[in-house]
């Protein structure tokens, strides 16, 4: 089935300091899902943080950003440099049908510390 | 934003009792879900709602479970009975429309059965 696989954590940057959060994909009952980043703040819900639904482009949100690389099945969240209100859990996941995009397959998460 | 509500925050039930997720989606909405997370695990999908039936479920979706939402109240998850395994974060879902449209989530209510 599909599944996705993402940098483990913890991980702590310091503040300024640029982060990259790992996404890899594997998507065999579509060939080009719907790719999503989500972060859980302390003591909130899950929210969307960015999408992309076209392979080879980039979404961007709050000074993050990931490309839908289709050839190497990544989706990579970036950042240039941190603020210590990004310390959060993020979430990449993958939508198989893109008729119904609340049902989504997740990545383990991966908890982010940043360090004033 | 649009809030999602899931009551209790955390629910401690006897194994084989009947328990009742409840959840409160965002007014509007539609379209509803539950997920599972098992602590050190990935949240799973375990059903989508929509016009009062049972869209697509998952494997996890046991015949234990059952979700309605009657008369536009709370869009609730029931098991009956409980078992161990049913331990887990449930997270319920909304959205106004399957296509483009955002999924609004909620913080989760944490189920243990003893």
């Amino acid at each position: 089935g599909d599944s996705v696989t993402q940098t483990e954590g913890p991980v702590t940057v310091s503040e300024s300091e640029s982060l990259i959060i790992n996404c890899t994909y594997s998507a065999t009952s579509i060939a080009y899902p719907n790719l999503f980043w989500y972060v859980r703040y302390p003591g909130e819900g899950l929210q969307l943080l960015l999408k992309v639904i076209t392979a080879g482009q980039k979404g961007s949100s709050r000074g993050f950003e990931a490309t839908y690389n289709k050839e190497t099945t990544s989706f990579h969240l970036q950042k240039a440099s941190v603020q210590e209100s990004d310390s959060a859990v993020y979430y990449c996941a993958l939508g198989d049908q893109p008729y119904n995009q609340g049902k989504l397959i997740f990545g383990q998460g991966t908890k982010l510390s940043i360090k004033p | 934003g649009p809030k999602v509500l899931q009551i209790p925050s955390h629910q401690i039930i006897d194994m084989g009792q009947m328990v009742t997720l409840n959840c409160d989606p965002v007014s509007n909405h539609l379209y509803f879900y539950w997920y599972k997370q098992i602590l050190g695990q990935q949240m799973e999908f375990l059903v989508n709602f929509y016009n009062g039936k049972v869209m697509e479920k998952s494997k996890l979706f046991k015949d234990q479970f059952s979700v309605e939402r009657p008369d536009g109240s709370y869009f609730t998850l029931k098991i009956q009975p409980t078992a161990l395994e049913d331990s887990a974060v449930y997270f319920c879902a909304s959205s106004f429309g399957q296509g483009s449209t955002e999924v609004f989530f909620g913080k989760g209510t944490r189920l243990t059965v003893v």
